[in-house]
């Protein structure tokens, strides 16, 4: 099956950095990747549609100028969380969906974040 | 109303028992639709797709209804191991994906 990797599993960083989170489809092209946010006992919450060669597509409420996406390949994205605070610790999941493929989407293990 | 929805739960069955869960959704021109499974503290992992004449994967049974605009998953004989969160997950051709809040099952001995 379509595997998604993503790194780190867990950061544990202090308020006003910069945290990186990279998603990679390791057997398969995505045209498309997602970025979720999931609080806990919550559901998953989209943030973002990142297109491989052209700008993300953010959901309502979601500040592009904080949350930096970049889609470089058809295997890699990568979610920056820029001056970080308290607030933004979370449970951090991408998902890709195979280019030509049916409509099913594969997530990768999550990324915790805790901001201190 | 949201665009799709799942009673939250938990539902609490013994083991063996059958169980099933229903998500409704809004959207008449939602195209594909699945199920997914998220234990705690784990990405979500694809369950089966639900398909228009519906699905059977072992214990598992994926069925639409685009006229009441549900779609339901049944668990026969079920599992210590089947305990977790189900959520149901909606694609209506927007390149975007709809994700219901889950619904949590508890499988007991």
């Amino acid at each position: 099956g379509a595997v998604v990797s993503q790194h780190p599993s867990w950061v544990i960083c202090k308020s006003g950095t910069s945290v990186k989170i990279e998603c990679r489809s390791l057997d398969f092209q995505a045209t498309t990747m997602f970025w979720y946010r999931q609080f806990p006992k919550q559901s998953l919450m989209l943030m973002a549609t990142s297109n491989e060669g052209s700008k993300a597509t953010y959901e309502q409420g979601v500040e592009k100028d904080k949350f930096l996406i970049n889609h470089a390949s058809l295997t890699l994205s990568t979610l920056t969380v820029t001056s970080a605070h308290p607030e933004d610790s979370s449970f951090y999941i991408c998902s890709a969906r195979e280019e030509g493929g049916a409509y099913e989407q594969y997530f990768g293990p999550g990324t915790r974040l805790t901001v201190t | 109303r949201k665009e799709v929805e799942q009673d939250p739960g938990p539902f609490n069955v013994p083991e063996g028992a059958t169980v099933a869960f229903n998500c409704t959704y809004s959207n008449s021109a939602s195209q594909s639709f699945f199920w997914y499974r998220q234990d705690c503290r784990k990405e979500p992992k694809l369950l089966m797709s639900v398909y228009s004449s519906g699905n059977e994967d072992g214990r598992f049974t994926a069925q639409l209804n685009r006229a009441s605009q549900y779609i339901s998953l049944l668990i026969r004989d079920s599992k210590l191991s089947d305990s977790a969160t189900y959520l149901c997950a909606i694609y209506s051709g927007t390149y975007k994906y709809i994700f219901g809040t889950g619904t949590r099952l508890k499988v007991l001995a």
